[in-house]
């Protein structure tokens, strides 16, 4: 059964970066996508982008792009999400999750990181 | 503004039914039977409840079932219990770059 488990809740200001992880286990890690979507206070789920490990090449919705990178460790099973040029609207919890078929759904789901920008 | 269109909320009492729609454009959900469905309790990560229109994950009860025609996908849930009250979240793959494009969810009350 895979499991996902991310790092914990940040603080950061305005301007700075933020880098969230997500270790999988228990599964195959480099053949299936790890696709990051993020929640705002109240809001809906919000997809940002992914990566299938194996490859390398991550793809980024184009809200993102620019201020977002995703890369895999497939040595430590290991996912990021990074954000740049934080502003008070990234407050939110970042969910990172499995594409078990590149089909676009989405499981397991890690337990969330909550980014909180702040100055 | 979500790509795809659920209603913001229904209510219901224990033991009905309920769909909750899911509408979206020839582009996502009409072109594509990768529609999938999450339930999301407060706090919590989404889980997983239809996959592929209308296939359900192993440990998912029968009560969850999902369907589609044209560019409106449904999710039918029977027989409602006091544990189903949560947001439910549908989703789409989509040929634009986006990849997947959600809806913006819709709170189910169980009176």
């Amino acid at each position: 059964q895979v499991q996902l488990v991310q790092s914990g809740a940040e603080v950061k200001k305005p301007g700075s970066s933020v880098k969230v992880s997500c270790k999988a286990s228990g599964g195959t890690f480099s053949s299936y996508g790890i696709n990051w979507v993020r929640q705002a206070p109240g809001q809906a789920l919000e997809w940002m982008g992914g990566i299938i490990p194996l490859f390398g090449t991550a793809n980024y919705a184009q809200k993102f792009q620019g201020r977002v990178t995703i890369t895999a460790d497939e040595s430590t099973t290991t996912a990021y999400m990074e954000l740049s040029s934080l502003r008070s609207e990234d407050t939110a919890m970042y969910f990172c999750a499995r594409d078990p078929s590149s089909g676009g759904w989405f499981d397991p789901w890690g337990q969330g990181t909550l980014v909180t920008v702040s100055s | 503004q979500s790509a795809l269109t659920q209603p913001a909320s229904v209510s219901v009492s224990p033991g009905q039914s309920i769909t909750i729609s899911c509408t979206g454009t020839s582009s996502d959900v009409g072109a594509y039977d990768y529609v999938s469905w999450y339930q999301q309790h407060p706090g919590k990560a989404p889980k997983l409840m239809i996959y592929e229109v209308s296939n359900r994950p192993s440990g998912v009860s029968n009560r969850f079932s999902g369907s589609k025609s044209d560019n409106t996908a449904s999710l039918t849930i029977s027989g409602l219990q006091a544990e189903d009250e949560a947001d439910y979240y549908c989703s789409s793959y989509t040929s634009s770059t986006t990849y997947v494009v959600f809806g913006g969810g819709t709170k189910l009350t169980v009176l």
